[in-house]
């Protein structure tokens, strides 16, 4: 399977602690981008680092990239009750068909 | 911008009917489009790509003659679940890639998802 695999599976912390979620690949991508999911909705587009980019950050976000290990994190720093939801990182091949193969997915719960 | 809409957003069926789920970009057009299932606490699956004016592109698995799909226009595709089974039960999700000049984007945005539970 192509699909990525991310850890943790599972991941709870207090309000206000940072939560790392690591994402891992297998082919040579184009760029990959980080999605969160509520339960039982869709998608919502976090942010997206190109192949060529290490590092990007928006908000209380911060994405690295490390195309040699073919890996990539999401740092949610001083988290929020409102950010438990289930995140996915999602890696477009460098084949040009805009295709997206997404990762296991991390389920986060943030603690009040 | 960029929202996609879909309908309906949870149907219920018995087994042996066909599904129909519409996936609609609102504010944008898009030559192609994406269809996704997803089983509970699990990632999404790409089940096909969807191209204006063209045959859907279908991933390994998953079969053409019971998933149908149409994309009739730059804004609309259509999911058909023929002849559904319970097994068939799951979330559909949608997604569009934004065209604009100098090529599409490089980012999907996704519809809300259509939960199909079939009887």
């Amino acid at each position: 399977s192509q699909q990525g695999e991310e850890d943790p599976q599972a991941l709870s912390i207090q309000e206000g602690e940072n939560a790392t979620m690591n994402c891992s690949y297998k082919t040579s991508i184009n760029n990959l981008q980080w999605y969160r999911q509520n339960s039982g909705r869709g998608l919502v587009h976090l942010i997206l680092i190109r192949s060529n980019e290490r590092e990007k950050h928006s908000g209380r976000l911060r994405v690295t990239l490390d195309t040699s290990k073919k890996s990539s994190s999401l740092l949610i720093t001083a988290s929020r009750a409102a950010d438990t939801a289930s995140y996915f990182c999602a890696t477009a091949l460098r084949s040009g068909t805009y295709k997206y193969i997404f990762g296991t997915g991390t389920r986060l719960k943030v603690l009040a | 911008g960029a929202v996609v809409s879909q309908h309906p957003s949870w149907v219920i069926c018995k087994s042996g009917t066909s599904v129909k789920i519409e996936c609609r970009s609102l504010d944008f057009q898009a030559t192609t489009m994406f269809w996704y299932r997803q089983f509970p606490k699990q990632s999404l699956m790409l089940m096909a790509t969807s191209n204006e004016g063209s045959k859907a592109t279908y991933e390994q698995g998953v079969e053409k003659d019971k998933f149908l799909i149409n994309h009739a226009s730059l804004t609309l595709s259509t999911l058909t679940v023929t002849s559904a089974h319970p097994e068939d039960s799951s979330f559909y999700i949608c997604s569009a890639i934004p065209l604009r000049a100098g090529g599409p984007s490089d980012t999907q945005y996704f519809g809300p998802g259509t939960r199909l539970t079939v009887l």
